[in-house]
């Protein structure tokens, strides 16, 4: 049963840093993996897409990364701002149909 | 302006009481799915629906029913026999089932209390 892990839990930088958050799965065999903001009370915003095929995607101040044969994804922010004080999760989708596995998130807070 | 819509927003209801929490997509996706997010915890599937008429058992369909009898619309039913109903509830869907690169789209799910 894949297993998606997201450390640290909370993360609290100074606006204008560069941040890397962590994602981890069990299973190699996905067929994508998501990056999702969640703010406070809300639904879930799609942030980036990688298929199983690609090493990374990028919007704007956002890469996300990926190297399915160590399981591992990163959500680098660049020149973070107080705006992106949310919860970030990923989320892998396997190759055995639609289920989403995701992880806890990153509950990340930026200090002006 | 395209989106799912989830209805209300807070729920309120008595133990032994079954409540019905509704979602609307104006879309065209034929995938919907339910999840239930839990304080610190990564959202879990309850059910999802890859096209009309038909939908399928996540990871803890248990105490939940659902209908899909149009595409726009997945209500969820939360049943008595949850043991542990309160919990943040969200609706999602994608433009399709197959293929699997499309992404979720999410509505800004309902907060349900059960006293």
């Amino acid at each position: 049963k894949q297993e998606v892990t997201q450390i640290p839990a909370a993360l609290s930088v100074p606006e204008g840093e560069n941040l890397v958050l962590n994602c981890s799965f069990t299973d190699s065999a996905i067929y994508n993996l998501q990056w999702f903001r969640q703010d406070p009370g809300k639904g879930l915003t799609s942030l980036l897409l990688i298929q199983s095929s690609q090493r990374e995607q990028t919007s704007g101040r956002l890469n996300a990364s990926l190297d399915k044969s160590s399981g591992r994804s990163t959500l680098y922010i660049a020149a973070s701002q107080p705006g992106d004080s949310a919860t970030y999760l990923c989320a892998v989708q396997n190759n055995a149909g639609n289920m989403l596995t995701f992880g806890g998130g990153t509950r990340l807070m930026v200090k002006p | 302006d395209g989106g799912i819509t989830q209805s209300p927003k807070y729920l309120f209801r008595k133990e032994g009481q079954n409540v019905t929490l509704s979602c609307e997509q104006n879309l065209n996706h034929d995938a919907m799915y339910w999840y239930r997010q839990d304080p610190g915890q990564g959202l879990r599937l309850i059910y999802y629906s890859q096209i009309v008429n038909d939908f399928q058992k996540g990871d803890i369909a248990e105490g939940y029913s659902v209908s899909r009898e149009k595409k726009e619309s997945f209500p969820l039913t939360v049943t008595s026999a949850q043991k542990n109903p309160t919990a943040f509830y969200l609706c999602a869907s994608s433009a399709t089932g197959v293929p699997y690169n499309s992404p979720l789209h999410f509505g800004n799910g309902t907060r349900l209390t059960v006293t």
